[in-house]
């Protein structure tokens, strides 16, 4: 079956280290997403890719960082400027360019990243 | 800028009920319009989706939502809850490209027998 796969489910890393999150899709989209989710908060958008070896800024991008060098494969680092990284990371991805509304976002199960 | 607003935090209904979720938004035309359903732990998935033409949009799992414009609104509709509809629903609206989604803060629905 085709899907995304975030790995891992959990998380824990000691304050001060930068740690990678890894999305993985075998659905052949174009454009991968990463979001954040806060409990009583909607999605927020952390950053995104169109294609590969490109990818924008979202809403909330200081403190991360991404690369896009296969179309497969979309992870974020959360650096330690990141002045509140636990939360849950969700990634996405639609099968056209980010800009094309007729492509639904397909969601990975998440990582829950806890930071002590 | 676009804004959505989920008036209900949390909703409780008995199984078999009929069920109602609230999603009113801000923007200055009419917008894309869209429910997804997060099961605990899980990612989000698409329920339907409002573009343009017939308000009255169906959906997978039974359910509907009727883009009113005059209100602002599009609310979640199902006639008839199952146990396994528990879980958060959140209402996201945009210009267009999924880039620009602005999501709510989400509805948590509890399903009681």
């Amino acid at each position: 079956d085709g899907g995304i796969t975030q790995s891992p489910k959990y998380l824990f890393r000691k304050e001060g280290q930068n740690v990678t999150l890894s999305c993985e899709q075998n659905l052949n989209h174009d454009a991968m997403y990463w979001y954040r989710q806060d409990p009583g908060q909607g999605l927020r958008l952390i950053y995104y890719s169109q294609i590969v070896n490109d990818f924008q800024k979202g809403d909330i991008a200081e403190g991360y960082s991404v690369s896009r060098e296969k179309k497969e494969s979309f992870p974020l680092t959360v650096t330690s400027a990141q002045k509140n990284p636990t939360a849950f990371y969700l990634c996405a991805s639609s099968s056209w360019g980010a800009g094309d509304y007729n492509s639904p976002l397909h969601f990975g199960n998440g990582t829950r990243l806890t930071v002590t | 800028a676009q804004s959505v607003t989920q008036p209900d935090i949390h909703i409780t209904v008995s199984e078999g009920a009929s069920l109602e979720l609230r999603c009113n938004y801000s923007y200055g035309a009419t917008p894309y319009l869209f429910w997804y359903v997060q099961s605990p732990g899980q990612g989000l998935q698409l329920l339907l989706k409002y573009f343009s033409g017939d308000t009255l949009v169906q959906g997978i799992k039974g359910f509907e939502a009727e883009f009113k414009r005059s209100q602002s609104s599009f609310n979640l509709r199902k006639p008839s809850v199952h146990w396994s509809d528990a879980a958060e629903y959140f209402c996201a609206v945009g210009p267009g490209g999924n880039e620009k989604l602005t999501f709510g803060t989400g509805t948590r629905l509890t399903i009681i027998p």
